[in-house]
C-alpha cells in the first residue's frame, strides 16, 4: 500500500496570505489527523476527521480549518498567515474507528515558511 | 500543551550501547505510543502499549508502562548509527478524544 502523501512538501508565503495543504491517507483509512510541529511548541494536535466529520479539535485559532472529502483525502487551510505559523505540518491516518487509539501513519509533512 | 515530558532531552551514545529514554504523562490514558523522527521528516510508529499492558517488545525495542507512576520507558538495545533520531512518546487519552498528545522528544545521537 502507498503511504500517506502530503502536498506540497515545501511552501513559502508572506504574512496575511492564506494557504491550503493536502493530505492523502493510506487507502482504506478513514481517520485523518493534522499536527503542527515547531521548535518552541513541539508537536501539537490541530484536528481529526473521520468520514468527512471533524471529530476532535485542538486549541488553535479559527484561522486554522480543515475538511475531509468522501475519498478520505483531507485539506487544511490557514488564513491570514502569521510569522508564528511557520512550522512543519504533519498529517496522519489510521485504520479502524478509533483514531488515536490505533497506530498512526504519518506523512512526510509540509514545511511552511511565512515571511 | 504537552501531556508528556521526556527525559533526557538529548542522549549521546556509542554504537552497540543501549539507549534508554523515559516519558511521564499527567492524565489517564487508553494507550501510549512511541514514534521516531529523522531530521524533521514524518514520524514513524515504533510501538503501541495499551494501559492494561506492562511491557512490550519489538525487535531491539522494549517498552514498559507503569500507569501507577504515569510513566513509560523506551529501551533500544545494541544501538546502531541508523538509530540516530528524535524519539517521541504520545498518549491517547480515554477522555481526550481521538488525538495524540506528544511529549517534547529525546534526541538520540549514536556515534559509530
Amino acid at each position: 500500500k502507498a503511504g500517506v502523501t502530503q502536498t506540497p512538501r515545501y511552501l513559502i508565503k508572506t504574512r496575511g496570505q492564506q494557504v491550503t495543504l493536502s493530505c492523502s491517507p493510506i487507502s482504506g483509512h478513514r481517520s485523518v489527523s493534522w499536527y503542527q510541529q515547531t521548535p518552541g511548541q513541539g508537536l501539537q494536535f490541530l484536528f481529526e476527521y473521520f468520514s468527512e466529520t471533524q471529530r476532535n479539535k485542538g486549541n488553535f485559532p479559527g484561522r486554522f480549518s480543515g475538511r475531509q472529502f468522501s475519498n478520505s483525502r483531507s485539506e487544511m487551510n490557514v488564513s491570514t498567515l502569521e510569522l508564528g505559523d511557520s512550522a512543519l505540518y504533519l498529517c496522519a491516518s489510521s485504520g479502524g474507528l478509533a483514531g488515536a487509539h490505533n497506530e498512526q501513519f504519518f506523512g512526510p509533512g509540509t514545511r511552511l515558511t511565512v515571511l | 500543551s504537552q501531556q508528556g515530558e521526556e527525559d533526557p532531552q538529548a542522549l549521546s551514545i556509542q554504537e552497540g550501547e543501549n539507549a534508554t529514554m523515559n516519558c511521564s504523562y499527567k492524565t489517564s490514558i487508553n494507550n501510549l505510543q512511541w514514534y521516531r523522527q529523522n531530521s524533521g521528516r514524518g514520524l514513524v510508529h515504533l510501538i503501541l502499549i495499551r494501559s492494561n499492558e506492562r511491557e512490550k517488545h519489538s525487535g531491539r525495542l522494549r517498552v514498559t508502562l507503569d500507569t501507577s507512576k504515569k510513566s513509560s520507558s523506551l529501551l533500544i538495545t545494541a544501538s546502531r548509527a541508523a538509530d540516530t533520531a528524535s524519539y517521541f512518546c504520545a498518549t491517547a487519552g480515554k477522555a481526550a478524544g481521538n488525538k495524540l498528545t506528544f511529549g517534547g522528544g529525546t534526541r538520540v545521537l549514536v556515534k559509530p
